[in-house]
């Protein structure tokens, strides 16, 4: 199984909702990922888990707010997003996280809409 | 810091055609080098990826790319393309030893293949 599964696949929000997106991989990684990417762009990193901690923080905005619960599961909690946080949220895995040579596996995404 | 420059965002040509999308990157250490394609409403995918070895590598659908250390490129080639290689591709690297959020990607360009 080489596999991101990603949910939903599509989210319209309000500016006062809290929302949740959800990814999963079953290959073992132990580095999970978030990106966002705008239209025609390349996908900007967000966060980074190493081994179920929290490596990198892109200097993200407190709105959004990651967690990762076991090796296999990683969230993306929303809360008050802006208008401009429209955008396709990536999320992707990778074997080490020690080891800059292991691609990364990506999710379909989750298209999110804030209104 | 690492940089990576594809120097066409688009590139139009007709079915059965030859393609070479262009990536140019800037390093003062050693790097991988990766292809990623992106085809419509969809995640990243691995094309290939060079480690060390042969600078010739290959993909299973036809995709090429050399990489030139001398003049730091990394062109992905297509002797004849499809209709159903439509899609962005990405150019992207990482530094050998570097953190594992450290895969830095170029702007895209936008593969269109016509009848």
């Amino acid at each position: 199984d080489t596999e991101v599964t990603q949910t939903p696949k599509h989210l319209v929000m309000g500016m006062t909702n809290k929302k949740s997106l959800k990814c999963e991989q079953h290959m073992g990684h132990r580095a999970m990922y978030w990106y966002k990417q705008k239209a025609k762009k390349p996908p900007e990193l967000m966060f980074v888990y190493s081994y179920e901690k929290l490596s990198i923080n892109e200097s993200v905005p407190s709105r959004f707010s990651p967690e990762c619960p076991n090796s296999s599961l990683l969230n993306l909690h929303l809360h008050a997003l802006q208008p401009e946080d429209s955008a396709l949220y990536l999320c992707a895995s990778s074997q080490d996280p020690g080891r800059t040579s292991y691609e990364q596996y990506f999710g379909p995404g989750t298209r999110l809409t804030v209104t | 810091a690492q940089s990576v420059t594809q120097l066409d965002s688009q590139v139009p040509v007709f079915e059965e055609a030859p393609v070479e999308l262009r990536c140019n990157y800037s390093s003062s250490v050693s790097v991988y080098l990766f292809w990623y394609v992106q085809y419509p409403n969809q995640g990243l995918q691995l094309l290939l990826k060079y480690l060390s070895g042969s600078t010739l590598v290959e993909s299973i659908n036809g995709f090429e790319a050399e990489f030139n250390k001398s003049q730091t490129s990394f062109h992905l080639r297509k002797p004849s393309v499809h209709i159903s290689d439509t899609a962005e591709y990405f150019c992207a690297v990482s530094k050998r030893g570097g953190s594992q959020g450290n895969l830095i990607f170029g702007k895209g360009t936008k593969l269109s293949v016509k009848p």
